[in-house]
């Protein structure tokens, strides 16, 4: 148990579904992450908030949207998906966005067909 | 952009062997951090490094920082069955500030 917490766990959904990743931690930190991880590539950082304010947008397509209502919760809302945006989506989090020690939660495996 | 070469690749040894992988890179970087990912779960933090030519332990494992922060290593004495997985080696700071490079992975196998 990291403090992290992340749900659901497992996601299969269609090209025209709408969902959300949902990213809770409990370490009183203020900076949160978002990575995906497809087989055999390295984790690709996605976004990165610090005190809720989006600070890296590493040219994700906008079919990924993320929202930071507080330092606590991170959610990735999910529109049109292509089936190469199947993979392990991973949520982290980290004191402060200088300190670089990251924590992650276990994932979202998410299936688009 | 920044790139860590994590080597090697995958091993495949015997319960009770030493392991050794290692980093390089081309860029400095200010920390040095070792995850280890099992299955279906993410990342586990194993030992993080701050200083350059630090010596870290953590029960069975041993990190060090190397001197010119180009480099990591990660050893893993007397293997054990749970001790599979894929074992990452990430640097932070440098030019890449507030976020982590990630290695390729080593996947390990330990047979009993």
């Amino acid at each position: 148990e990291t403090g992290v917490t992340q749900t659901p766990r497992h996601l299969v959904m269609g090209m025209t579904n709408k969902k959300s990743l949902k990213c809770e931690q409990h370490l009183g930190h203020n900076a949160m992450y978002w990575y995906k991880q497809s087989a055999k590539k390295p984790l690709e950082l996605m976004f990165v908030y610090n005190f809720k304010e989006q600070t890296e947008n590493n040219s994700v397509p906008s079919r990924f949207s993320p929202e930071c209502p507080n330092s606590s919760h991170l959610f990735l809302h999910l529109h049109t998906l292509q089936p190469e945006d199947s993979a392990l989506y991973l949520c982290a989090s980290s004191p402060e966005l200088q300190k670089e020690t990251q924590y992650f939660g276990p994932g979202t495996r998410l299936l688009v067909l | 952009g920044q790139q860590l070469n994590q080597s090697p690749q995958s091993m495949f040894i015997q319960e009770g062997e030493d392991v050794s992988m290692n980093c390089t890179s081309s860029s400095i970087f200010n920390t040095w951090l070792w995850y280890k990912q099992d299955p279906g779960e993410g990342p586990v933090l194993l030992i993080a490094l701050y200083k350059a030519g630090e010596l870290t332990s953590n029960g069975r494992l041993t990190a060090q920082f190397g001197i010119t922060r180009k480099d990591s290593f990660l050893n893993i004495s007397a293997s054990i069955p749970s001790d599979v997985g894929i074992y990452f080696c990430t640097g932070a700071g440098g030019t890449s500030y507030g976020k982590l490079t990630f290695g390729q992975g080593t996947i390990l196998t330990v047979h009993p």
